[in-house]
């Protein structure tokens, strides 16, 4: 059973940077399938934020694009993401996930981690 | 970007009742479209991909159907375990965009 565990601070000052990690247990990585980030503002919906392949190649939502990056690390079977100059709306449950096959659903989720953007 | 709208946003129901829930992409998005359920505090699960497809696992009771611009998400006779809040998701194009979401709630 594949397993995702999303990591970081539960606390980002406005203007700085949120990052996140995403530990992939039970496959690995390099082994194929892209890997995303999904986030959920409380009490509200679902927004895909992007999502990489184990080679690099990514793919960025454009409404976040400029402040995003996401990378991975196969040797220590991780992917990561960076929002800079982050303000109170993206205080939110961020989500890790695995692209189903060659589709772009998702079929396996990290728990999901709340991250509150206050100063 | 493509729009996906979802209604009703949320839906009184019965243990073994017909629960029928609706989803309208703002372009034609062929079968592209997957259903998620959600549970309080959890992730979402992967119910229905490429419209009608039930992923590994899944009730039977779980049905999905729809092309181009319609999708119907049916739940043929609600269990204890299903109320929670359901998404629907386009995977046609990019950006990957949600419905709002639709809360089956106990009547």
């Amino acid at each position: 059973q594949v397993q995702l565990q999303e990591s970081g601070p539960g606390l980002v000052k406005p203007s700085e940077t949120l990052s996140l990690t995403c530990t992939v247990s039970n496959y690995s990585i390099s082994s194929g399938y892209y890997w995303g980030w999904i986030r959920q503002p409380p009490g509200k919906g679902l927004e895909w934020i992007g999502s990489i392949y184990h080679s690099g190649n990514s793919y960025y939502n454009p409404s976040l694009k400029s402040r995003v990056t996401i990378s991975v690390d196969t040797s220590q079977n991780l992917f990561s993401l960076d929002l800079r100059s982050v303000t109170a709306a993206d205080t939110a449950v961020y989500f890790c996930a695995r692209r189903y096959s060659n589709t772009w659903y998702f079929d396996y989720w990290g728990q999901g981690t709340l991250v509150t953007v206050s100063s | 970007d493509i729009q996906m709208t979802q209604s009703p946003s949320s839906v009184s129901a019965s243990v073994g009742d017909r629960v029928t829930i609706t989803c309208r992409a703002s372009q034609g998005i062929s079968s592209w479209l997957a259903w998620y359920q959600q549970k309080p505090g959890k992730a979402p699960s992967l119910l229905i991909y490429a419209a009608s497809s039930l992923q590994s696992g899944v009730p039977s009771r779980f049905s999905g159907s729809g092309s181009g611009t319609d999708f119907t998400l049916t739940i043929s006779s609600l269990q204890p375990e299903d109320f929670a809040t359901y998404y629907c998701q386009q995977a046609n194009s990019f950006p990957l965009t949600f419905g709002g979401g639709t809360k089956v709630e106990i009547k």
